[in-house]
């Protein structure tokens, strides 16, 4: 029962370098969430999918773009890497927000040097 | 104005005691909220669901307070497993089923 999985669990990036966080689900969740978490922040939305084939920015999607390659997977990419996105990202999924929450992913952390 | 509004803390208690938090939200349209732990280093997790009618769970109490636009929750007999981060969840004003995390806040059971 695995639930929402992220990969990698840790990154270090040279600035400009480019890389791809996964995320997939096993369970049979519409929408998908793309968060980052900052100290003194709380969680911001980058990126989310409503269903398989959509996508949307959140309120910080500068500097990221999405794929939701079908309804299990929803990637994250970083084309050019830059030490403001030095942070810990989490994926989530919801079958019905407002009666069952989010369930997340156990996150990546991303250091760009 | 964030939507949803949390005292950061910390709030240091000893064990056995009862703490409540607070957290504001800005929408009065709103109607479910959510009570989510996060351990350190870790991801969030649901805790509670907190509806017009409240919610309990063993040590866990959550109401919503309509009049006043704030949800509570109250953890009576503290643990020291009870330390952690907890974040207060509602819906986003006109954001169709996405949901707004408030920056939580931290309480520290101690012995």
């Amino acid at each position: 029962n695995a639930g929402v999985t992220q990969t990698p669990k840790f990154q270090v990036l040279k600035t400009g370098q480019s890389m791809t966080l996964q995320c997939a689900q096993d369970m049979n969740h519409n929408s998908m969430y793309w968060y980052r978490q900052d100290p003194g922040m709380g969680l911001r939305l980058i990126y989310y999918s409503a269903s398989e084939g959509t996508t949307d920015k959140g309120e910080v999607p500068n500097g990221y773009n999405v794929s939701r390659l079908n309804k299990r997977e929803f990637s994250l990419r970083l084309e050019s890497a830059a030490p403001s996105q030095t942070s810990v990202y989490f994926c989530a999924s919801s079958v019905q927000e407002e009666v069952y929450g989010y369930t997340f992913g156990s996150g990546t952390r991303l250091t760009v040097v | 104005r964030k939507e949803v509004e949390q005292d950061p803390g910390p709030f240091n208690v000893p064990e056995g005691a009862t703490v409540a938090f607070n957290c504001t939200y800005s929408n009065s349209a709103s109607q479910s909220f959510f009570w989510y732990r996060q351990d350190c280093r870790k991801e969030p997790k649901l805790l509670m669901s907190v509806y017009s009618s409240g919610n309990e769970d063993g040590r866990f109490t959550a109401q919503l307070n309509r009049a006043s636009q704030y949800i509570s929750l109250l953890i009576r007999d503290s643990k020291l497993s009870d330390s952690a981060t907890y974040l207060c969840v509602g819906p986003v004003t006109g954001g169709g089923n996405k949901l707004t995390f408030g920056t939580g806040t931290q309480l520290k059971v101690e012995l």
